[in-house]
C-alpha cells in the first residue's frame, strides 16, 4: 500500500499568520492518465471530513481561496495564506491513484 | 442537495455483527461508487472498500477482507456494511462517502463492549 506521511502532525498558528502542512506519498502519485489524485480533506471537530481540495490544486466549491494546494509527484503542500478561527481542525490528505486508497495520518491545526 | 444520510450509533457484544446503513439523495444514485472508511482516534482514517451502485460490485481492501460485506439497494438509493465477528478493535466511527469523497455521510459509532 501507499503510504502518507504528513508534517507536523500538530500546528499551533496564531489568527492571521500563514500555516503550511506537507504530504510524502511513498511512491508517485501520477497516474497512467497523466493525473495526480492528491486530495486535502478537513475535519472540524465533531464533523465529518469536508473535501477542501482535489488533484493536487482543485480548489472544492465554497473553499475560501485563502487554502491552496500545491506539488507534483510525491511531495505536496496544503497551504493557508492567513490562518481564521474557522480552520482549526484536523486536516488530512488522501491519494487516489493506487487502490487501496490511502490517508495521512493527519495535522491538528490549533489556533493560539 | 447531495446528501448521505447514515444509521444511529450501534453497540454490539464481541463475536456479533453489525449492519450500517447510508442512504443517498440528491444526485443520481448509480452514477457514483460509495466508499466506507473507518475512524478510530489512534489509527486515523483507513480506507474499507468500495459498492458499485450500479453492478453490486464490491472491492474490499485486503485488511478488512473476511470481516466486511458491501450491499446495495438500487429501489431506495441505500448501501449497507456489514461488520462480523466484531472484536473491541472493531470500536470506531464508520462513514460513507460518495466517489469523489466530495460528499460524506454524518458517520456511525459502532461501539463493541461486553
Amino acid at each position: 500500500d501507499v503510504v502518507m506521511t504528513q508534517s507536523p502532525l500538530s500546528l499551533p498558528v496564531t489568527l492571521g499568520q500563514p500555516a503550511s502542512i506537507s504530504c510524502r506519498s511513498s511512491q508517485s502519485l501520477v497516474d497512467s492518465d497523466g493525473s495526480t489524485y492528491l486530495t486535502w480533506f478537513q475535519q472540524r471537530p465533531g464533523q465529518s471530513p469536508r473535501r477542501l481540495i482535489y488533484n493536487v490544486y482543485k480548489r472544492d466549491s465554497g473553499v475560501p481561496d485563502r487554502f491552496s494546494g500545491s506539488g507534483s509527484g510525491t511531495d505536496f503542500t496544503l497551504k493557508i495564506s492567513r490562518v481564521e478561527a474557522e480552520d482549526a481542525g484536523v486536516y488530512f490528505c488522501m491519494q487516489g491513484t493506487y487502490w487501496p486508497r490511502t490517508f495521512g495520518q493527519g495535522t491538528k491545526v490549533e489556533i493560539k | 442537495q447531495v446528501q448521505l444520510v447514515q444509521s444511529g450509533a450501534e453497540v454490539r457484544n464481541p463475536g456479533a455483527s453489525v449492519k450500517v446503513s447510508c442512504k443517498a439523495s440528491g444526485y443520481t444514485f448509480t452514477s457514483y461508487y460509495v466508499h466506507w472508511v473507518r475512524q478510530t482516534p489512534g489509527q486515523g482514517l483507513d480506507w474499507m472498500g468500495i459498492v458499485y451502485p450500479t453492478t453490486g460490485k464490491t472491492e474490499y481492501a485486503q485488511k478488512f477482507r473476511g470481516k466486511i460485506t458491501m450491499t446495495r439497494d438500487t429501489s431506495t438509493s441505500t448501501v449497507y456494511m456489514e461488520l462480523s465477528s466484531l472484536t473491541f478493535e472493531d470500536t470506531a466511527l464508520y462513514f460513507c462517502a460518495r466517489g469523489p469523497f466530495d460528499s460524506w455521510g454524518q458517520g456511525t459509532l459502532v461501539t463493541v463492549s461486553s
